[in-house]
This record gives C-alpha cells, sequence and structure tokens, in this order.
C-alpha cells in the first residue's frame, strides 16, 4: 500500500497571506489527523477528520481550518499567517481514529512552512 | 487532560552503549502506548506500540519497551545503540475516544 502523501512539501509564505496544504491518506483509512511540529513543542494535535466530519480540535485559533473530502483526502488551511505559524505540518492517517482502541496512526513527510 | 513527559531532551551516546528513553503519561485508565522514531529528514515511524498482553513489547531495529502501569511509565530500550539510531524519539498514548498524545521527544546523538 502506498504511504501518506502530503503535498506540497516545502511552502514558503508572507505574514497575512493564507495556504493550503493537502493530505491523502493510506488507502482504507478513514480517520485523517494534522499536528504542529516544532522544535521544543513537539507534536501539537490541530483536528482529526472522520468521514468527512470534524470529530476532534486542538488548542489552536480559528485561523486554523481543516475539510476531508468523501474519498477520505484532507485539506488544512491557514488564514492570516503569522511568524509562530512557521512549522513542519504533519498529516496522519488511520483506520478508524479517536474512536478506535486499536488502531495506529502512519504520518506523511509532513510540509514545511515558512512564514516570512 | 492526559499529558505524556519524556524524561530527556537530549540523550548522547556512543556506539554499542545501552539505551533507555523515559516515558510517562497521567491518565488513569486504560492506554494504548507507542514509540514512534524521526530520523533526520524523514518521516515519523512506528518502532513499536502495546495494547495488551505481556508488558514488554519488542520492536524494530532491537528497540523494545516495558509497560510498567503502576509507574505510568512505558520506557523504551535498546542494549547496544548504533550511529544509525541517531534520532527524534517521541512517545506517544492512546484512550479510547480520544486522539493521540505525544510528548515532547528525545533527541538521541549516537557518536562513531
Amino acid at each position: 500500500k502506498a504511504g501518506v502523501t502530503q503535498t506540497p512539501r516545502y511552502l514558503i509564505k508572507t505574514r497575512g497571506q493564507q495556504v493550503t496544504l493537502s493530505c491523502s491518506p493510506i488507502s482504507g483509512h478513514r480517520s485523517v489527523s494534522w499536528y504542529q511540529q516544532t522544535p521544543g513543542q513537539g507534536l501539537q494535535f490541530l483536528f482529526e477528520y472522520f468521514s468527512e466530519t470534524q470529530r476532534n480540535k486542538g488548542n489552536f485559533p480559528g485561523r486554523f481550518s481543516g475539510r476531508q473530502f468523501s474519498n477520505s483526502r484532507s485539506e488544512m488551511n491557514v488564514s492570516t499567517l503569522e511568524l509562530g505559524d512557521s512549522a513542519l505540518y504533519l498529516c496522519a492517517s488511520s483506520p478508524e481514529g479517536a474512536v478506535s482502541f486499536g488502531d495506529t496512526q502512519y504520518f506523511g513527510p509532513g510540509t514545511r512552512l515558512t512564514v516570512l | 487532560a492526559q499529558s505524556v513527559s519524556q524524561h530527556n531532551h537530549h540523550v548522547i551516546l556512543s556506539e554499542a552503549a545501552s539505551l533507555e528513553l523515559g516515558c510517562n503519561y497521567s491518565y488513569g485508565g486504560t492506554v494504548n502506548l507507542f514509540w514512534y522514531v524521526q530520523y533526520p529528514g524523514q518521516h515519523l515511524q512506528l518502532l513499536l506500540k502495546y495494547f495488551s498482553g505481556d508488558p514488554l513489547v519488542k520492536g524494530i531495529k532491537g528497540f523494545e519497551a516495558e509497560f510498567i502501569k503502576s509507574k505510568f511509565s512505558f520506557n523504551l530500550r535498546k542494549p547496544s545503540v548504533q550511529w544509525s539510531d541517531t534520532a527524534e524519539y517521541f512517545c506517544a498514548v492512546k484512550v479510547y475516544g480520544q486522539n493521540f498524545v505525544f510528548g515532547p521527544g528525545t533527541r538521541l546523538s549516537v557518536l562513531p
């Protein structure tokens, strides 16, 4: 099976702009979670999507949003970018996500976002 | 809310030394536990996981971890590290109905 893919791999934006990141999960996986990874902060949970519905949300401002399509592909959007949004954004897929006790998450390579 | 702590921010070892990375979590109920590794320039990969049964879990590349419920711990071990083990290691916890919670990570540097 192909792994989790994320596009683009690198992005450079300026403050105030908006950005859309894309994630394609492993075939058959219905849950997609997004994380922000920064040095010293580890992985901070952004949100989880399952069957096109946002099921859980982390502690991030409303500028961070996402959606999931019927084929389980997911997009994440960040509006009005700030310097502090510079990070590696990781997507992870799993078969069932939060409601499953036996799930394992598989990660994509991430999108490195730099905000100037 | 549950939390995960990892004892060391950065560990430096020489090749052939033994490794133990600490992980503690705060949730008192039933948990699933994971260790992930992120090699330089690569994406996060699953090293091993514990769901139930034998508390000593073996993973890939000679790693193992021991779940000690009374100590809320899931420490990662390897008897003899190699230069290629240089990476960042993340402990993660999953509780039913909730999302994964990751620790802050431990950076391991192995000197040749």
